[in-house]
C-alpha cells in the first residue's frame, strides 16, 4: 500500500525560527513528490520536485528530495505567523493520470 | 476569476438527506478530482475524471457516492442517504492534462456537517 509519512505532525515555533518539516513515501511507481501549504480549507501549491539533490527556492521556503532515503525536507527560515497552516506531502504516481497520495500534513503555528 | 470554485462552501444536512456538491474546474483544465479531508485524516482521494469520463472511481467509499461531469467542465458529486461518518470537507482538484506531471489547483472546499 502506498503511503506518505510526514513528520513532525505539529510545530511550533517562534517568529523568526527555522523549522524543517519531514516527508518520507514508501509508493509504487513514483513520478513527483509535491509540496502543499493548507490554510482554511484549499490547499495551495508550493513545490514540485522530480530530481535528485535539487533544491527549489522560493523566498524564505525551500525544498530537496531524497530519492535514495526516500525523503524530502521543506525548510522554512525566519518564519512569521503567516507561515501558521498545515504543510502538506504529497507523492504524485506514474499512473498515467495524476494520481496523488498524501501525507496527514504537519501543523506549523507560529508564534508572535 | 481564474480559480477552482466549488458550492456550497457550508452544507448542514440530517442524517439520511441527500446533498449534492458542486466544483467548477478552472477553463481548459481536462482532468478534474473529487478528495475529502475528514477531521484528523488526510486528503481521501475520491474519483477522477478525464473529460466527462471517470476511469477511475476506486476511491468512492460506498454506493451512496456517486459524481458525474458534464460537457467537460462543472462536476456534481452526490451523497444520497448521508450518514453522521460522511461529515468531512470535500475539495475538488483541476489540472490542465491528466498524464505527465501536471499541479492541480484546489478549489475553497465545501464543508459537510451530518447531524
Amino acid at each position: 500500500e502506498d503511503k506518505v509519512v510526514q513528520s513532525p505532525l505539529s510545530l511550533v515555533v517562534h517568529e523568526g525560527d527555522t523549522v524543517t518539516l519531514n516527508c518520507s513515501y514508501e509508493v509504487t511507481n513514483f513520478r513527483s513528490l509535491l509540496w502543499y501549504k493548507q490554510e482554511k480549507k484549499a490547499p495551495t501549491f508550493l513545490f514540485m520536485l522530480t530530481s535528485s539533490g535539487i533544491e527549489k527556492k522560493s523566498g524564505r521556503l525551500s525544498s530537496i528530495l531524497d530519492k535514495k532515503e526516500l525523503s524530502s525536507i521543506l525548510n522554512i527560515t525566519a518564519t512569521q505567523t503567516g507561515d501558521s497552516a498545515i504543510y502538506l506531502c504529497v507523492v504524485e504516481l506514474n499512473s498515467g493520470y495524476s494520481t496523488l497520495t498524501f501525507g496527514k500534513g504537519t501543523m506549523l503555528l507560529v508564534s508572535p | 476569476g481564474a480559480g477552482v470554485s466549488q458550492s456550497p462552501s457550508n452544507k448542514v444536512t440530517e442524517k439520511g438527506k441527500d446533498v449534492e456538491l458542486r466544483c467548477d474546474p478552472i477553463s481548459g483544465h481536462t482532468a478534474l478530482y473529487w478528495y475529502r479531508q475528514s477531521l484528523g485524516q488526510g486528503l481521501e482521494f475520491l474519483i477522477y475524471f478525464q473529460g466527462n469520463s471517470a476511469p477511475d472511481k476506486s476511491g468512492l467509499p460506498s454506493d451512496r457516492f456517486s459524481a458525474e461531469r458534464t460537457g467537460g467542465s462543472v462536476s456534481t458529486l452526490t451523497i444520497q442517504r448521508t450518514q453522521q461518518e460522511d461529515s468531512a470537507v470535500y475539495l475538488c482538484a483541476s489540472s490542465v492534462l491528466a498524464g505527465g506531471a501536471k499541479t492541480q489547483y484546489f478549489g475553497p472546499g465545501t464543508r459537510l456537517l451530518v447531524l
